[in-house]
Parts: structure tokens; sequence; C-alpha cells
């Protein structure tokens, strides 16, 4: 069965620094890969995804993220963090199940921005 | 237009009682799904259909019984709530594999 582990509960940065939140994931064959942000009292919106191809994907927002095989990552970067991006990030990893596509979620890191 | 809707966004009600979460999708998406998502973040899958039919049941109590009328409806209607089922519920969906989640609001149950 796929496994996410995000190893950060939570992550503090100063706006305007720069950013990484680590992703570590289990799946034996090639993973769909997600990442999500959370805002408070919102729902679940999809910041990029990896399914194939170029390994450093783009995503909204100014986010990217870089799937690495070899060390079963796909970790989350922005360059310059803005206020608003203190918010709960959800890394997820998806597979096939029942005909249909089902994703294991990781707890989550919590990210809290000081101006 | 709003892609994934769900009521109420609040629910408070007292043990024993039965309610229930309605949700619906204007996405045209084949797969819907019922999230639990604990006081410590945690989000859980607890069922997902496709096309109306059940096909993923994780170890949820028989008191929770989802139901899709058509593709774009899953509610999920629980029987003698107890204090553990205190969560954000969250309905999504996405097109048939693989694709992206698309989430509700999450409705916010708090049982007495």
């Amino acid at each position: 069965a796929q496994s996410v582990t995000q190893p950060d509960i939570h992550i503090t940065v100063s706006e305007g620094a720069s950013l990484e939140l680590r992703c570590n994931y289990s799946y034996g064959a090639t993973p769909y890969l997600f990442w999500y942000v959370q805002s408070p009292g919102q729902g679940l919106q999809l910041l990029l995804k990896y399914f194939s191809g170029d390994t450093l994907v783009q995503g909204i927002k100014g986010f990217e993220a870089e799937f690495k095989r070899s060390q079963s990552s796909f970790n989350l970067r922005k360059p310059s963090v803005h206020w608003s991006d203190a918010a709960e990030y959800f890394c997820a990893v998806g597979a096939q199940r029942g005909g249909s596509y089902i994703p294991t979620f990781g707890r989550g890191t919590s990210l809290i921005v000081h101006p | 237009d709003t892609a994934v809707s769900q009521t109420p966004k609040y629910l408070v009600t007292q043990m024993g009682n039965d309610k229930s979460i309605k949700c619906e999708q204007n996405l045209g998406h084949d797969t819907m799904y019922w999230y639990k998502q604990d006081s410590k973040k945690f989000l859980k899958i607890m069922f997902s259909y496709n096309n109306k039919e059940l096909i993923i049941n994780e170890t949820v109590p028989n008191r929770f019984s989802p139901k899709s009328p058509d593709k774009a409806h899953l509610n999920l209607h629980i029987n003698s709530l107890e204090l553990g089922d205190s969560a954000v519920y969250f309905c999504a969906s996405s097109p048939r594999a693989p694709g992206t989640q698309y989430f509700g609001p999450g409705t916010r149950l708090l049982v007495l």
C-alpha cells in the first residue's frame, strides 16, 4: 500500500525567504504525486501535480516541486514566501484502485510566515 | 459557480442523533469521495463512488452510509452520532483516473 510522510509538522519562515516542504512517499510503481494547500476554514486546493515527464513541475502561486525517484521524494519549493502563503500543505500519492484513482495524504505541514 | 458544494457548512448536534450531509458537483466528474479530517488535520478517505457505484469503503463504521442518487451527488448519512464523529467532512470529485481532486468547503460537525 502507498504511504506519504511529511516529516515537518510546522515550518516557520520570514516573509520573502525561500521555502522547502519535504515529502517522501512509498509506492511500488510510478506514483502520481500531488501537493494541495488548505487555507484556514477552507477546502483543499491543488497546487501542482506530477504524473510523468519533466521531474520539475510548476504550479500555481509560484510554487514548484521536484520528483526524485531515487530518493522517493517530491519536495515543494517557493523562492520567496508571501504572508498569504500561511496555510496547511498536504502531499499526496495516488494509485489505481477499483478502477479509479485513490490518493493517500500525508499528515500535512503547517506553514507559519513571520512579517 | 461553485464546483463542489456541501451543505450544511456547520452541524452541531447531540450524541445519538442521525444527520445527513449533502454534496453536489457540477464538474461532470465520474468519481466522488468523502473524507474525514480530524482535529490534527489528518485527512482520511472514507468512501469513493464512481458513476454511482461504491468502489472504496475504508473501514468506516456501518453508522456511516453514503448514497449517490446520480453522478453529480454524493450524500453522507450518519446514524447514532458519537463524540468521536466530531470532525470536518470533505466531499471531493475527480475525473475518472488519474485526476486532480476538487474539494468542497467542508462540513464542520460537532457532536455534543
